[in-house]
């Protein structure tokens, strides 16, 4: 079954922590992964996708194909950072369609 | 630059009543898709098309249509809501397969 799966619900830390947001999945094949941000009562943005392997805001993830794994990080938390994270997963077959996590709130505290 | 809007962006309706969700894309997009989020859940996909003239089943289609009425626009109306239809509705678009999604700010509805 394809799923993707966020195992925090919510997830909080101080300002200037490091932080990793999980993300695990399960796909036969080669999927696309995503990462997008809900700021509050705001609408999803994309924040990463594994292809481009850059770094938005500070945050990079790698996809860990071994491990189906594909971890939010950011060295040093800021306050800004507080929001709503996505992790999700587009297949080649799936015409587009994208498989979401049950997300996890980080909330940055000063 | 609008990109994805939607309409309204808050409703209340009673039980058995009939609502239709607005969408409209000006980015030329082939493919169009609507979300429910809902607490614990993440989003689910209710409804889908891949390009003008088609539509597909998600996730969760029970309770819903949709009409891609061009390559602009894809509605989404409940018959006869229920108080389990009480969710934020996204509307989302994308260019190609694979291709990230653009989403609209999102339709609160309650359903009483």
């Amino acid at each position: 079954a394809q799923r993707v799966t966020q195992p925090e619900k919510l997830l909080s830390v101080f300002k200037g922590a490091p932080v990793e947001l999980k993300c695990n999945y399960s796909y036969s094949g080669s999927p696309e992964l995503f990462w997008y941000v809900q700021y509050s009562r705001q609408r999803l943005q994309l924040l990463l996708r594994h292809i481009s392997r850059e770094s938005i805001k500070g945050f990079t993830a790698d996809l860990n194909k071994g491990e189906t794994s594909f971890h939010l990080k950011k060295p040093f938390a800021q306050e800004e950072d507080s929001a709503m994270y996505y992790c999700a997963l587009s297949g080649g077959n799936q015409g587009g369609k994208l498989i979401f996590g049950q997300g996890t709130e980080l909330s940055v505290k000063p | 630059n609008a990109g994805v809007t939607q309409t309204p962006k808050f409703q209340v309706l009673k039980t058995g009543q009939s609502m239709t969700l607005q969408c409209a894309q000006d980015m030329n997009h082939n493919s169009m898709y609507w979300y429910r989020q809902d607490p614990g859940m993440g989003l689910r996909l209710i409804y889908y098309s891949a390009s003008e003239g088609t539509t597909d089943k998600g996730e969760v289609p029970n309770g819903y249509n949709v009409s891609r009425l061009n390559k602009r626009e894809f509605s989404l109306r409940l018959e006869s809501a229920a108080p389990s239809q009480t969710s934020v509705y996204f509307c989302a678009s994308s260019g190609q397969r694979n291709q990230p999604q653009h989403f609209g700010d999102g339709t609160r509805l309650s359903i009483l």
